[in-house]
């Protein structure tokens, strides 16, 4: 059984592009929430989907949006990006409030 | 921000069991206690939770105080694998599991 499955692992980004990165949840989960790790912190939460909309959001801003596929798969995008969004990216996976979540290995993007 | 504190840093050596502390002293009546660890490079992996009673699983034990305002995470016998960040979350009970929110953790090195 695959857990969750992140790609690209690393990226690298010139400030003021855009970026999109993906996520395969769990078997059988059908929620998908988004980190972003800075070096030497702990993950802080961006949003979370489920049924394809944005369910909740933590203290980003509208450059940081997402999507949600009927497969439950899930894309972060990132525009105008800037150096400090240099981190890593984090997808959780559960099965909406009744798992724990599940996380993968991250995307490792770099703004330079 | 963080509704815990940890110790910053924590040394232990190998085949000896390690105690991991965390405050928690705002926590709610209708808030649990739960672990998650980092190994280096790859993403948090949950490790046990708890209310108000002490948990056990393969992996460690929860000890929680009768006032519930601190716990400890114990290793019973910590391997060099066991090195990581542990980090010590209270979530509300219903809230969504992919929202979670972090500190900075612990670090914990096992040595030989």
């Amino acid at each position: 059984d695959a857990g969750v499955t992140q790609s690209p692992t690393h990226l690298i980004k010139t400030r003021g592009q855009q970026v999109t990165l993906r996520c395969s949840p769990k078997s059988g989960h059908d929620t998908v929430s988004w980190y972003q790790q800075a070096l030497g912190q702990g993950p802080q939460f961006i949003f979370q989907y489920y049924e394809e909309e944005e369910r909740q959001r933590g203290n980003f801003p509208d450059r940081f949006s997402g999507h949600q596929f009927p497969n439950y798969s899930s894309e972060l995008n990132v525009n105008a990006l800037l150096l400090g969004d240099s981190a890593l990216y984090l997808c959780a996976s559960s099965l909406l409030d009744t798992t724990e979540a599940f996380f993968g290995q991250g995307t490792r993007l770099t703004v330079v | 921000d963080a509704k815990t504190t940890q110790p910053t840093s924590m040394d232990c050596a190998e085949g000896r069991a390690a105690n991991l502390p965390c405050n928690h002293s705002t926590i709610s009546g209708n808030e649990y206690v739960y672990w998650y660890r980092q190994i280096h490079s790859q993403g948090p992996q949950y490790i046990i939770h708890g209310l108000k009673n002490n948990e056990t699983n393969e992996m460690a034990s929860l000890i929680i105080t009768e006032d519930r305002k601190s716990s400890t995470l114990i290793l019973p016998h910590a391997t060099l694998r066991d090195t990581a960040v542990y980090y010590c979350i209270v979530r509300v009970a219903g809230d969504s599991w992919g929202k979670l929110q972090f500190g900075a953790g612990t670090q914990v090195v096992v040595t030989p």
